[in-house]
């Protein structure tokens, strides 16, 4: 299994552009990149997911460079609702997967 | 609402005895993860099974078990409780074909 390495905590500030990044340099071939979001005692969500280059749903975007050792996760015009932990996973889709969630990225988002 | 829904929300239990988590999976979803989740520990993958079938296990104790019915409801029995085992536990499910998991609210767990 790909280890992920994203840093443990970020602030910004309402309506500002979030980027975290999540390392990976041992990705395998078959492996997709895959973020969830989770709010305090609650089950982690779903956000967007990726293979290569980029990808953009209505909530974020997902850029993963061509050696795919890295990615990063962008949030647009982010709001104090978005204050969360946000875990980047690595894994292929296969069946039997085995989703390893690491320490994830606590965002705090200030007024 | 993820429509993945688990039961209880709350429990509390004494050490050294045993506990059920029940999760039901979303409608037509074959796979069900149990995850386990304490403060120093982080989301902890347990357990996956499919359509009945045990499809790959993660970090779970052996007095940890757990099981998929006909139905496809899933429970997860703990026995010989730890003060260790007090966490939230989360069950997810998704469909065939589908990377996305979906996840229920969680049993809070507390050992005493």
């Amino acid at each position: 299994l790909a280890k992920t390495t994203q840093p443990i905590s970020m602030d910004s500030y309402e309506g500002q552009e979030v980027n975290i990044t999540c390392s990976h340099n041992n990705i395998a071939t078959n492996d997709y990149i895959t973020w969830y979001q989770q709010f305090p005692s609650q089950g982690p969500r779903f956000i967007i997911q990726g293979y290569k280059t980029k990808v953009t749903n209505e909530v974020a975007s997902l850029f993963i460079p061509a050696d795919r050792k890295s990615s990063t996760l962008s949030l647009p015009r982010v709001s104090l609702s978005d204050t969360a932990v946000y875990y980047c996973l690595v894994g292929d889709n296969g069946y039997g997967q085995n989703f390893v969630f690491g320490p994830g990225t606590r965002l705090s988002v200030l007024p | 609402d993820s429509g993945v829904t688990q039961t209880p929300k709350h429990l509390i239990t004494a050490t050294g005895q045993r506990v059920t988590l029940r999760c039901s999976p979303r409608s037509g979803d074959l796979s069900v993860y149990w995850y386990q989740q304490s403060l120093d520990q982080g989301l902890q993958f347990l357990i996956q099974y499919y359509n009945g079938e045990e499809r790959a296990k993660g970090n779970i104790l052996e007095r940890f078990s757990a099981q998929q019915f006909p139905d496809l409801h899933s429970e997860l029995n703990l026995s010989s409780l730890e003060l260790g085992d007090s966490a939230l536990y989360f069950c997810a499910s998704n469909g065939r074909d589908s990377y996305e998991q979906y996840f229920g609210p969680g049993t809070r767990l507390t050992v005493t």
